[in-house]
């Protein structure tokens, strides 16, 4: 059972290329959730799902686009990627409300 | 006041030592509870839920109060593999989103 899958583990841009992160989770979980994690600022939403077919703006959404292709896969789209966008990216899913989460291996990204 | 604050640490221990980490939230209405572990360059993971009894999992104990808007968790007999930073989560709004505290690392040394 492989959970919350991220692709890719790594990944190194140059400022202004665009660039997909993938996330699909094999729990059949209604929520799926992006975050990035900076040194001393925590877990920060970026965008969340919280069904098939929705998707809503978290706390830090500016420069970030998601697509809910299915109830499997929530993908993050960075359309041109600046170097405040370097960062781990978490991607997580829950079955419904009051449940915890579990998180994807991440994404390290480094924009140049 | 932020959402849900936690003293950043680290805190450093000793093998061996009992070791707490306290919490606080600032949504009365809050419902849901967890502590969650992440170790270096990794991802979160559930270390366990918090109940309004108090709760136990081996050397963890985890505790609520509700009154206090206060969330704690005690580690027993601390082991050098506990060493990690410890995530205080609070389940808020009306989507059920998780919304995470900064985190309190721990160092338990030999």
């Amino acid at each position: 059972n492989a959970g919350v899958t991220q692709t890719p583990k790594f990944q190194v841009l140059k400022t202004g290329q665009s660039m997909t992160l993938q996330c699909a989770q094999d729990m059949n979980h209604n929520s799926m959730y992006w975050y990035r994690q900076d040194p001393g600022m925590g877990l920060r939403l970026i965008y969340y799902s919280a069904s098939e077919g929705t998707t809503d703006k978290g706390e830090v959404p500016n420069g970030y686009n998601v697509s809910r292709l299915n109830k499997r896969e929530f993908s993050l789209r960075l359309e041109s990627a600046a170097p405040s966008q370097t960062s781990v990216y978490f991607c997580a899913s829950k079955t419904e409300n009051n449940q915890p989460q579990h998180f994807g291996d991440g994404t390290r990204l480094s924009i140049l | 006041r932020k959402e849900v604050e936690q003293d950043p640490g680290p805190f450093n221990v000793p093998e061996g030592a009992t070791v707490a980490f306290n919490c606080t939230y600032s949504n009365s209405a809050s419902q849901s509870f967890f502590w969650y572990r992440q170790d270096c360059r990794k991802e979160p993971k559930l270390l366990m839920s918090v109940y309004s009894s108090g709760n136990e999992d081996g050397r963890f104990t985890a505790q609520l109060n509700r009154a206090s808007q206060y969330i704690s968790l005690l580690i027993r007999d601390s082991k050098l593999s506990d060493s990690a930073t410890y995530l205080c989560v609070v389940v808020g709004g009306s989507q059920g989103n998780l919304i995470f505290g900064k985190g309190t690392k721990l160092s338990v040394k030999p």
